[in-house]
């Protein structure tokens, strides 16, 4: 069954340094999204992507945060100065549609800002 | 903004006994998806509702969708240990919105 995969599985970087979470959705999704999850707590969307631009995106979702879709199959979020707050696993998803279809999230990437 | 909550935090049952989860939004929801989530793992799509007083059943799941839109229910008949997990309910709140809105969570414990 094809999987959105996501890089590296685990992050630890020092606050203040640039992050960059690779993606690699679903080859025939076209809807492209990062949702975070802080230790213990609930999913929470960041921002959906489609036809190589943001669709919606969140209040979470500030000025520190931008995606891109470098090429054909990656999916990129960055975080340019990281916080401690940053710190989460960071799943990505994707779809097929928007709205009623299946969302499916990769193993996510544990960030962990010190 | 839309909340939905999920009651109760924590379950812990002994092997054999039912499970049931609920979900509540502040808001009329165009759809209800829950998911599973491993220790550890990444949610993972159980079902989608999309009908008022919609029900579904997955061999020992039942899923509801409320009257209203605005809440639902997965209820587990039997729990086995396989079941462990956090069960997140999620919707959107409109059908032209990318933004899937997740629960609270609830945590289940299965003792053998």
């Amino acid at each position: 069954e094809p999987e959105v995969t996501q890089t590296p599985s685990h992050q630890v970087t020092q606050m203040g340094q640039e992050v960059i979470l690779r993606c690699v959705p679903i080859s025939n999704h076209l809807y492209f999204y990062w949702y975070r999850q802080i230790l213990g707590q609930k999913v929470e969307f960041l921002v959906s992507f489609y036809n190589n631009e943001i669709s919606e995106k969140s209040e979470i979702f500030d000025d520190q945060f931008s995606v891109e879709r470098p090429d054909g199959s990656n999916f990129t979020l960055k975080i340019r100065s990281t916080k401690l707050e940053d710190s989460a696993m960071y799943f990505c998803a994707s779809s097929p549609g928007t709205g009623l279809n299946t969302i499916y999230f990769g193993e996510g990437s544990w960030l962990t800002v010190v | 903004g839309q909340q939905v909550m999920q009651i109760p935090q924590y379950q812990h049952v002994q092997e054999g006994e039912d499970f049931t989860t609920y979900c509540n939004s502040s808001t009329t929801l165009s759809n209800i998806q829950w998911y599973k989530q491993r220790p550890g793992g990444h949610p993972v799509f159980l079902i989608q509702l999309v009908k008022s007083g919609e029900v579904k059943k997955q061999k020992r799941l039942t899923f509801q969708f409320g009257e209203a839109k605005k809440n639902s229910s997965l209820h587990i008949t039997a729990t086995q240990t396989t079941d462990v997990g956090t069960y997140f309910c999620a919707g959107h709140g409109t059908y032209n919105t990318d933004k899937l809105i997740f629960g609270t969570g609830t945590r289940l414990q299965v003792f053998p």
